[in-house]
């Protein structure tokens, strides 16, 4: 059972650079979220998109871009990376968007 | 590896407290946290604890954390049916983040 698997676990990235996060889910969910996670200020929603083919805003979307790229895949990217975009980086799935969410290991960006 | 371990459900009348508790192995934990699942987009974070604390009350809410024992609680204290909700416990140290697999809170009038 691999869930809700992210790659990459750890990537360090120059201002500026850019780079894709991965995500893929095998539980057949049609919801898919990204978060980032800093220290003590919890989990914040990056993107989300509630099922294939829509992709929506969260609470903090500026500076990334998401493609859903089929039911499985939904990918994160910054497009030219700044050092406030150091953070973890979550994703998670749920059958739909009342439904219990899982998550992924979560990948570590350091920014310098 | 470690982990974090919660109840699935929990069933409770309005007007009573509800507690919910969790398990956790990481002795490098330094926050723990609860999250609120509600339908919608994402997590609502609740409230957190820093590990060297044993008690956090906020309104409705308290946290208790026995780091000895590696148990998290969190009471409700005047359970509503707006609480009726999934709640995520995490934990994370300097490195990671690890979730629980989240309790189902079903309030009853």
């Amino acid at each position: 059972n691999a869930g809700v698997t992210q790659t990459p676990k750890f990537q360090v990235l120059k201002t500026g650079q850019s780079m894709t996060l991965q995500c893929a889910q095998d539980m057949n969910h049609n919801s898919m979220y990204w978060y980032r996670q800093d220290p003590g200020m919890g989990l914040r929603l990056i993107y989300y998109s509630a099922s294939e083919g829509t992709t929506d805003k969260g609470e903090v979307p500026n500076g990334y871009n998401v493609s859903r790229l089929n039911k499985r895949e939904f990918s994160l990217r910054l497009e030219s990376a700044a050092p406030s975009q150091t953070s973890v980086y979550f994703c998670a799935s749920s059958v739909g968007q009342d439904s219990k969410a899982f998550f992924g290991q979560g990948t570590r960006l350091t920014v310098v | 590896g470690e982990d974090v371990e919660q109840s699935l459900f929990l069933s409770v009348r309005e007007g009573d407290s509800s507690v919910i508790n969790c398990t956790y192995t990481d002795s490098s934990s330094t926050y723990l946290y609860w999250y609120k699942q509600e339908p919608g987009a994402g997590l609502q974070l609740l409230t957190y604890i820093f590990s060297n604390m044993d008690m956090k009350q906020d309104q409705r809410l308290t946290v208790l954390l026995n780091k000895k024992d590696k148990h998290l609680s969190l009471r409700i204290a005047d359970t509503q049916t707006g609480d009726s909700a999934i709640y995520f416990c995490a934990e994370s140290n300097n490195n990671d983040m690890r979730f629980g697999a989240g309790t189902r809170l079903t309030v009853k009038p």
